[in-house]
């Protein structure tokens, strides 16, 4: 039962070096979706994809880049590291977005310094 | 415009207690409505949905929630607190407009005491 995989588990940057963040899933979901969580914000929508080649920003885009070669990998990557990116960082899948259950990987610590 | 307002940061109850964690929704289309837990250094996980069938909701855990139209509310309810409850509880609505957009309340603490 991998469900949605997440690494790494933390991770610690400079300012100004890139870097990626890899998520998989082995439901089968043709929607994925990268989110941060930052204090009393709840969980902010950064890229979401409904399918293979299929990408879109969502709220906060800006600093990251996304992919969809495959079905099952999704990862974002960080173009330039700066410390207001310092979040934790959740990748989710789900069959149909908004009316079924997501399912969320274990996310990513990431602290920018 | 969509928006979600969890009405508490925080919640604190003693163990054996009734849990109930407020949530408000505003939305000009018919919603999905989602309870999330996250427990500490975890993922989200899903407690329960609301998406246009019967009102009253029953999730795991012995969770429930009822989607008030009139009031615009999503409370989420559990009869007696668990100690195994302490998580953070995050209301989200969704709703689907040719596209769909999913916004995620700002979340509430949920403090069991012994």
């Amino acid at each position: 039962n991998a469900g949605v995989t997440q690494t790494p588990k933390f991770q610690v940057l400079k300012t100004g070096q890139s870097m990626t963040l890899q998520c998989a899933q082995d439901m089968n979901h043709e929607y994925m979706s990268w989110y941060r969580q930052d204090p009393g914000m709840g969980l902010r929508l950064i890229h979401y994809s409904v399918g293979a080649g299929i990408t879109d920003q969502g709220e906060v885009p800006n600093g990251y880049n996304v992919s969809r070669s495959t079905t099952e990998d999704f990862p974002l990557r960080l173009l330039s590291a700066a410390p207001s990116q310092t979040s934790v960082y959740f990748c989710a899948s789900s069959l149909v977005p908004g009316r079924t259950e997501a399912f969320f990987g274990q996310g990513t610590r990431l602290t920018v310094v | 415009a969509q928006s979600v307002t969890q009405l508490d940061s925080h919640v604190s109850v003693s163990e054996g207690t009734p849990v109930l964690l407020r949530c408000n929704y505003s939305s000009s289309y018919s919603p999905s409505l989602f309870w999330y837990v996250q427990h500490p250094n975890k993922g989200l996980q899903l407690l329960l949905k609301y998406t246009s069938a019967a009102t009253l909701v029953k999730g795991i855990n012995g969770f429930e929630a009822e989607f008030k139209k009139s009031e615009t509310s999503f409370h989420l309810t559990k009869p007696s607190a668990h100690m195994s409850d302490a998580a953070e509880y995050f209301c989200v609505v969704s709703v689907s407009t040719g596209g769909f957009k999913t916004i995620f309340g700002a979340g509430t603490r949920l403090f069991v005491k012994a």
